[in-house]
């Protein structure tokens, strides 16, 4: 079954630093974008991060500079290393598969897999 | 970054309605759009891609349609599984993916 599980969010101070894993299984890991999405309470979702499979990273300019994405193939896992947090990073993170499907000429780009995400309160 | 904006917020509708909910992006993404049903605490599922594709599994029920700006997804008949949020996404011009705020189909 492909599957995607989130771990590591928590109750965290301003200005902490918390790091959340993704664990993949049920398919070739290495072989797909991942990436990180983010749904604040009553919010709509916020991508935060991307790894791409050539080793590109990508953040939104709301985290960059502060959020770290990582990933290790061997242990098909994805990582994002969260520093200086705020009230404004309260939210349950997902992670995500990303795939591109070609028809005729063009390539659609979408998110088919994802977690059930990890609960992330930044407060003191 | 492109904006993506969806009406209405919210809407009721009872089981067997056909329903109907716009997603428009700030500026034209030919078909570069996905759609999104969300239920809280469970991940998200992808429904449609490219605007009118409908991604393997989903029911054929859902429909969308659209390009340049503006965009629809119909879902013909309400079932009782799917009331939950639904939210689109441009792929055009990325990073960044940007989403809607989402519409939340509740029950009448």
């Amino acid at each position: 079954e492909v599957q995607l599980v989130e771990s590591g969010g928590g109750l965290v101070q301003p200005g902490g630093s918390l790091r959340l894993s993704c664990a993949a299984s049920g398919f070739t890991f290495s072989n797909y974008d991942m990436h990180w999405v983010r749904q604040a309470t009553g919010k709509g979702l916020e991508w935060v991060s991307a790894f791409g499979t050539s080793g590109d990273t990508h953040y939104p300019g709301s985290v960059k500079g502060r959020f770290t994405v990582s990933r290790e193939n061997a242990k098909n896992s994805l990582y994002l290393q969260m520093n200086s947090l705020t009230a404004g990073d309260t939210a349950v993170y997902y992670c995500a598969r990303g795939e591109t499907i070609q028809i005729l000429y063009s390539h659609y780009y979408y998110m088919d897999v994802w977690g059930k995400g990890t609960t992330v309160t930044v407060s003191s | 970054d492109i904006q993506m904006t969806q009406s209405p917020s919210s809407l009721s509708a009872s089981v067997g309605d056909r329903v109907t909910f716009t997603c428009r992006a700030s500026q034209s993404i030919s078909s570069y759009l996905n759609w999104y049903q969300h239920k809280p605490g469970k991940a998200p599922k992808l429904l449609i891609y490219g605007a009118s594709i409908l991604h393997s599994g989903v029911p054929s029920r859902f429909s969308g349609s659209g390009s340049g700006t503006n965009f629809t997804l119909t879902i013909s008949r309400l079932q009782p599984e799917d009331f939950a949020t639904y939210l689109c996404q441009q792929s055009y011009s990325s990073p960044p993916w940007t989403f809607g705020q989402g519409t939340k189909v509740e029950i009448k």
